[in-house]
């Protein structure tokens, strides 16, 4: 197994861009997470879907991050207009059922200049 | 809501010398609880966890936490660490109904030949 996959590993733009990351979870698991990860905030939890469907969105900063997930294979994560404060790390995770194990992907590094 | 604090944002060592990670958390509810461990330029992999039953689970590497509920915590400890233990250790909390995954803001673990 491949394990998450998440593009590009590093992302570097400038303000105002648009920013989309992507993911792919691993096959089979129905719950798929968005963190963020930055020295001052630590590890915050951005989305989480269950079967495709967005559970619980409260950690998504403001309107300008949006997340889909189309189907059991894929998600994206959205930044529009990006802004220096959003340059973090962006891990995607994923599990089967309740409680199981989490897998997270190697994140992307996103800097916005 | 349930939340997780790691009071210890950096913890050095040397080797051989026992540790302790401590973590608190908060909730109204019954929660599971985990550590998972962050090595450099990679994502989270699981380190243990407590979903019920004994209250003191162990790790294949020596890790051990012990979860206690009137002191709220679930604390990771290792007897005699080693230089490749070198990471960030996250602690994390779900409520039993819920797949929402809280993690605390990270502990770096550094390890001193």
């Amino acid at each position: 197994d491949a394990g998450v996959i998440q593009s590009p590993r590093h992302e570097v733009t400038e303000m105002g861009q648009e920013v989309t990351l992507r993911c792919k979870p691993i096959s089979g698991h129905n719950s798929l997470f968005w963190y963020r990860q930055t020295m001052m905030r630590g590890l915050e939890l951005l989305i989480y879907f269950n079967n495709n469907v967005p559970i619980d969105d409260s950690g998504m900063p403001e309107d300008r991050f949006s997340a889909k997930m189309p189907n059991a294979s894929f998600s994206t994560l959205k930044i529009q207009p990006s802004e220096p404060r959003d340059s973090a790390v962006y891990f995607c995770a994923s599990r089967r059922p309740l409680n199981e194990k989490l897998f997270f992907g190697s994140g992307t590094q996103l800097s916005v200049l | 809501a349930q939340s997780v604090t790691q009071l210890d944002s950096q913890v050095p060592v040397f080797e051989e010398a026992p540790v302790e990670l401590r973590c608190n958390y908060s909730s109204s509810v019954s929660v599971y609880l985990f550590w998972y461990v962050q090595y450099p330029n990679q994502g989270l992999q699981l380190l243990l966890k407590y979903l019920s039953g004994s209250t003191l689970v162990e790790s294949i590497n020596g890790f051990e936490a012990e979860f206690n509920k009137s002191q709220t915590s679930f604390h990771l400890r290792k007897p005699s660490v080693h230089i490749s233990d070198t990471a960030e250790y996250f602690c994390a909390v779900s409520e039993g109904n819920t797949d929402k995954l809280i993690f605390g803001t990270g502990t770096r673990l550094q390890v001193f030949p």
